[in-house]
């Protein structure tokens, strides 16, 4: 079973600033899809950026970008001129290509203080 | 585009009765969505997959008979909480696939339900 750690509960940053914020996952598989989707206090889950596992170029997304590394199982998120709307829960996500599956991490508090 | 919606937004029940959830992807056909469930401070979890005509395919520990969905159209999927318990109150959120979209490998989510049972 594939399972995705996210090892940091909260974190906080200065608006403008930069976080990155990490996730680690386990499988087998070589094609997979990795996910970041933020959940504001709406609690709307909205996609932030996404990365096909066979692509070795790393996804960006205006401020958003991602740090992959498929060796490592690694796939942290970095935000950019971090603005207070960034306030959120950030999950990491990853499912199996051709799968229905998606498994979520157990998400990152993020504040952004002004 | 990619919107999904749900209704209601909020639901306040009785113990013993019975709740429905929609959900309804509004500009695209989604043969495949998906129910979640998110407590408190937690992370989502999946509940089961519903696929469109056919019958849903239930999560490991998740009773099928108590959580019955149906996807009647390509446009709608229903959750129903049959005999309600305070412990079912929840936040309840489902996503569908968007499969002539750009990332049909991506789930696009519903603001999600929450729901309370007294």
């Amino acid at each position: 079973a594939q399972t995705v750690t996210q090892s940091q509960p909260e974190m906080s940053v200065q608006e403008a600033e930069t976080v990155t914020l990490s996730c680690t996952y386990d499988t087998s598989e070589s094609n997979y899809y990795l996910f970041w989707y933020k959940q504001p206090p709406s609690r709307q889950m909205i996609l932030v950026i996404r990365q096909e596992a066979y692509k070795q170029q790393n996804a960006t997304e205006n401020r958003f970008s991602v740090n992959f590394q498929k060796a490592a199982k690694s796939f942290s998120l970095k935000i950019s001129d971090s603005q207070l709307g960034d306030t959120a829960m950030y999950f990491c996500a990853f499912m199996k290509n051709n799968n229905n599956d998606m498994r979520f991490g157990a998400g990152t508090r993020l504040t952004v203080k002004p | 585009g990619a919107v999904v919606s749900q209704h209601p937004s909020w639901v306040i029940c009785k113990s013993g009765t019975s709740v429905k959830i929609e959900c309804r992807s509004l500009d695209f056909q989604a043969t495949t969505m998906f129910w979640y469930r998110q407590f408190p401070k937690q992370s989502l979890m999946l509940m089961a997959t519903s696929n469109e005509g056919s019958k849903a395919t239930y999560e490991q520990g998740v009773e099928k008979d108590k959580f019955l969905i149906n996807h009647a159209s390509l446009t709608l999927s229903t959750l129903t909480v049959t005999s309600a318990h305070p412990e079912d109150s929840s936040f309840y959120i489902c996503s569908a696939r968007d499969p002539t979209g750009p990332s049909t490998d991506t789930q696009y989510f519903g603001p999600g339900t929450r729901l309370t049972v007294l």
